[in-house]
């Protein structure tokens, strides 16, 4: 499958401050979207990006996807501790029908 | 609440045993998926289905199978478990049509095989 990189791995935070993470790849995707993993869950969908340059927003979270189409953005304001967990980016090819490709997540620790 | 089961949540498995690992979704849902997840390597799609009867493979369908009988349920199988194939497997399933990349997931289940 199409290889997309997210980084950072992981992100150590104390409450309060803001969270940002990318997804990367050398494909041109149609759709973007990010989940959120609890621990002893599956993923739930966060937000999904259709167009290039989209800008969209889920309470205090903020995902956009990128003009080149081939990137993602998410950022996280103001953390608080349910904010824990596995965040992955996830990308559908054009013509793909339904198959998504996940990047490797980003594991987010905050501190009181 | 919108439900997708999978059946266990751990399992423990010997090199060489058949594995079943059943999943089911209360949606009415056309489209089901099989990903393992595994650190660092994120989620990898193993097969999918997108009707009864139904399977395509997916990025890494070497060693598995699956079944899917009815609309609700879809099965996946280790014909001869192996230890690389320790890991948490994730069953998805989405609409079809407009929504179809919006995936809601099972817990998960856990396998080990030794």
């Amino acid at each position: 499958g199409q290889q997309l990189n997210q980084s950072p791995q992981s992100m150590f935070i104390q409450e309060g401050e803001d969270v940002s993470m990318n997804c990367t790849s050398s494909s041109i995707f149609n759709t973007w979207l990010w989940y959120k993993q609890d621990p002893g869950e599956g993923p739930v969908l966060l937000i999904a990006l259709y167009k290039a340059g989209e800008l969209t927003s889920n309470g205090r979270l903020t995902a956009q996807f990128g003009i080149t189409r081939k990137d993602s953005f998410l950022n996280i304001s103001a953390s608080i501790p349910s904010d824990v967990g596995i965040y992955f980016c996830a990308g559908q090819l054009l013509g793909s029908w339904g198959k998504l490709q996940f990047g490797a997540g980003t594991q987010v620790v905050v501190t009181p | 609440d919108v439900k997708v089961t999978q059946s266990s949540r751990y399992l423990v498995k010997r090199t060489g045993e058949k594995v079943f690992l059943e999943c089911v979704q209360d949606m009415d849902h056309e489209n089901m998926f099989w990903y393992r997840q595994d650190p660092g390597l994120g989620l990898r799609l193993i097969y999918f289905s997108y009707d009864v009867k139904m399977k395509e493979k997916g990025d890494i369908p070497e060693g598995y199978s699956v079944s899917r009988e009815k609309k609700e349920r879809f099965s996946l199988i280790l014909e001869s478990a192996s230890t690389n194939q320790t890991s948490m497997y994730l069953c998805a399933s989405s609409a079809t049509g407009t929504a179809n990349e919006k995936l809601f997931f099972g817990s998960g289940t856990q396998l080990s095989v030794l």
